[in-house]
């Protein structure tokens, strides 16, 4: 069974510096997806970035971008320039490629970053 | 505003009682999944419907069921509820496995 695991419960970071969240995974497939989802104090489940396996390149999307290690199973989310609005719990989640899976997420525990001004 | 909406938004009930959470997929998204969040257990993925099949099962309660309608919306059922099923439950739909799972505002459950 695949598990992700998010070893920092709690992060912070000074408004317009770069903080980096870590995720790590395991899983004996070869083709998967890994995201990363925001959830603020709304409650409400965004989604920040994905990755798909089979690619090399890092995504990245604006101030987000991804530094995944597929032989080290590493996920990790550098967010650049933060801001107040980037306060929230991030959960990194793994997504198989296989039909037979489902299609369900399997999620970290979560780091709660908090943005100081 | 994800496209996914999720009623209600919250809901109290005593415990031994049976309540309905709705979820109306985006337009188009064949695929619903229902996630449980709470404070002990994190997020867990509890059920999977396609196009009105059940595709995959989490660990979701024989209390518990789902059902997906010809119209593509889905129905969770919580019945003999318990103090510990209080939690905040997520709907996501998708438009296949390949592509990302958008998620509804979520249904706070309180059972008292």
């Amino acid at each position: 069974a695949q598990t992700v695991t998010q070893s920092q419960p709690e992060m912070s970071v000074q408004e317009a510096e770069t903080v980096t969240l870590s995720c790590t995974y395991d899983t004996s497939e070869s083709d998967y997806y890994l995201f990363w989802y925001k959830q603020p104090p709304s409650r409400q489940m965004i989604l920040v970035i994905r990755q798909e396996a089979y690619k090399q390149q890092n995504a990245t999307e604006n101030r987000f971008s991804v530094n995944f290690q597929k032989a080290a199973k590493s996920f990790s989310l550098k967010i650049s320039d933060s801001q107040l609005g980037d306060a929230a719990m991030y959960f990194c989640a793994y997504r198989s490629f296989s039909w037979n899976q489902g299609g369900k997420l399997i999620f970290g525990q979560g780091t709660e970053l908090s943005v100081k001004p | 505003d994800s496209g996914v909406t999720q009623t209600p938004k919250h809901l109290i009930t005593a415990t031994g009682q049976r309540v309905t959470l709705r979820c109306s997929p985006r337009s188009g998204d064949l695929s619903v999944y229902w996630y449980q969040q709470s404070l002990d257990q994190g997020l867990q993925f509890l059920i999977h419907y396609y196009n009105g099949e059940e595709r995959a099962k989490g660990n979701i309660l024989e209390r518990f069921s789902a059902q997906q309608f010809p119209d593509l919306h889905s129905e969770l059922n919580l019945s003999s509820l318990e103090l510990g099923d209080s939690a905040l439950y997520f709907c996501a739909s998708s438009a296949s496995l390949n592509t990302e799972a958008f998620f509804g505002q979520g249904t706070r459950l309180t059972v008292v």
